[in-house]
């Protein structure tokens, strides 16, 4: 079955340290993979996207995601974390759809919280 | 990336009631998906909206429970029929980006049925 995994449901870090979120996958073919930010009484905010080519992808605000086929992981990361990244992030799948067309699997999410 | 608004960004309905929500997009697309993101929890998919096209339905959601009009390339609606406390959640409406790949969303509907 297709899948995705977030391990964590917070991760904690202060103010201008490195942060990652992890982000597994299980998916029959190749993986088209997605993260989105979700603030406080707001919808969902892309984020950035794998779909072939170079395994580190450049997103909004600074985030950037590493693709890895053979952890089969694609995990978020911020080389200095802000205070206004506070918020709850979700890594997606794209798995093929019987109607036609893609749709998208969601992990659980993870709460990041940044302290000053 | 397309611009979406949602009507109503929140209500609170008595249960056994219905409540229509509406998605506006600012562009033509053909199809127009519908989340349900429960207390806590992350987003489940509801349907697929085609326009011209009956919805197509994940598992565990009914077309009575959750009726929904596509009557443009535009806007869509989605009825939360008969509502229960267990309905209270934000529904969100998501349009595919321009190169098909990600989904973009509106602000969503908060609903909390009494």
């Amino acid at each position: 079955a297709q899948s995705v995994a977030q391990p964590e449901d917070q991760v904690n870090v202060a103010e201008g340290n490195p942060l990652t979120v992890k982000c597994t996958y299980s998916v029959s073919g190749n993986p088209y993979l997605f993260w989105y930010v979700q603030y406080p009484n707001r919808g969902l905010q892309f984020l950035l996207k794998y779909i072939t080519g170079d395994n580190l992808v450049k997103g909004s605000y600074g985030f950037e995601a590493e693709f890895n086929k053979s952890q089969t992981s694609f995990h978020l990361k911020k080389p200095s974390a802000l205070v206004s990244d506070s918020a709850l992030y979700f890594c997606a799948v794209r798995v093929p759809f019987s109607g036609g067309y893609n749709k998208l699997i969601f992990g659980a999410g993870t709460r990041l919280a940044v302290h000053p | 990336s397309a611009v979406i608004s949602q009507k109503p960004s929140r209500d609170i309905c008595q249960r056994g009631t219905s409540l229509t929500i509406q998605c506006q997009v600012d562009s033509q697309v053909t199809m127009m998906f519908w989340y349900r993101q429960q207390p806590g929890q992350s987003l489940t998919l509801i349907a697929t909206a085609n326009q011209g096209s009956e919805a197509t339905y994940e598992s565990g959601f009914v077309i009575d429970k959750f009726p929904i009009s596509r009557p443009n390339l535009t806007f869509s609606t989605l009825t939360v029929s008969n509502m229960s406390p267990e309905d209270s959640s934000i529904y969100l409406c998501s349009v595919p980006g321009l190169a098909g790949h990600e989904q973009y969303f509106g602000p969503g509907t908060r609903l909390t049925v009494t």
